[in-house]
């Protein structure tokens, strides 16, 4: 089965602390996702990467950063926490290939509030 | 533009009741795939089910069944007497192969009540 694990369930961090939120897949994916998630817009993308070393922008990179330094791990950095980026945050990965045809398979989430 | 829609936010049925996730999505691919996903309490989205643009042919998964319409755009979801234990919201999703990334709807919070 494939696992894809978030390195926290909860989280609670300053205004302004730069913050990082780890995201681990053990099944060899070559895609990798971050969303966040706040009631009434849905999932909105912030980024995705193909690759190692590789990222693109989603719908919503400001105020975010990623690292994919290895394929299995994903992580999204808030350079300065802001309390509007208090939200879930779902990572996600799929296998090379069409990327249109695999589905995603997702993290259970990590419930960030920016005090 | 790429678009998804799940016009019902919420809705609240009683067990054993049928109940149906509407999904319509906005496309000019030919190409395209269609999701659905189920996130329950625990906050993890599953993947479902996924439909391709040149098969309109409807799928039954045990108490779950999907119906798919090009001639309207939609990719409904039924569940047949519910259960207390099909609580979750439900996203629908289309990737489209003009598009980088997937799209998804803002999903539908499905309570059964005992």
């Amino acid at each position: 089965d494939v696992k894809v694990t978030q390195s926290s369930r909860y989280l609670v961090k300053r205004t302004g602390e730069k913050v990082f939120l780890e995201c681990v897949q053990d099944m060899d994916h070559e895609n990798m996702f971050w969303y966040r998630q706040d009631p009434g817009l849905g999932l909105r993308l912030i980024y995705f990467s193909y690759d190692v070393k590789m990222k693109e922008k989603g719908d919503i990179p400001e105020g975010y950063s990623v690292s994919r330094e290895k394929k299995e791990r994903f992580s999204l950095i808030l350079e300065s926490a802001s309390t509007n980026q208090t939200s879930m945050y779902l990572c996600a990965s799929s296998p090379a290939g069409d990327r249109h045809f695999y589905e995603q398979y997702f993290g259970p989430g990590t419930r960030l509030t920016v005090t | 533009a790429q678009k998804v829609t799940q016009a019902q936010t919420e809705i609240s049925v009683v067990e054993k009741e049928d109940v149906t996730l509407d999904c319509v999505y906005e496309t000019r691919d030919t190409t395209y795939y269609l999701f659905w996903y189920k996130q329950p309490p625990s906050g993890e989205l599953v993947f479902l089910i996924r439909r391709n643009s040149f098969d309109e042919q409807n799928e039954i998964s045990g108490r779950y069944s999907w119906n798919f319409q090009k001639s309207t755009s939609s990719f409904n979801f039924t569940i047949t007497a519910s259960q207390v234990v099909d609580s979750a919201v439900y996203f629908c999703a289309l990737s489209a192969h003009r598009d980088d990334k997937i799209i998804f709807g803002k999903g539908t919070r499905l309570h059964i009540l005992p």
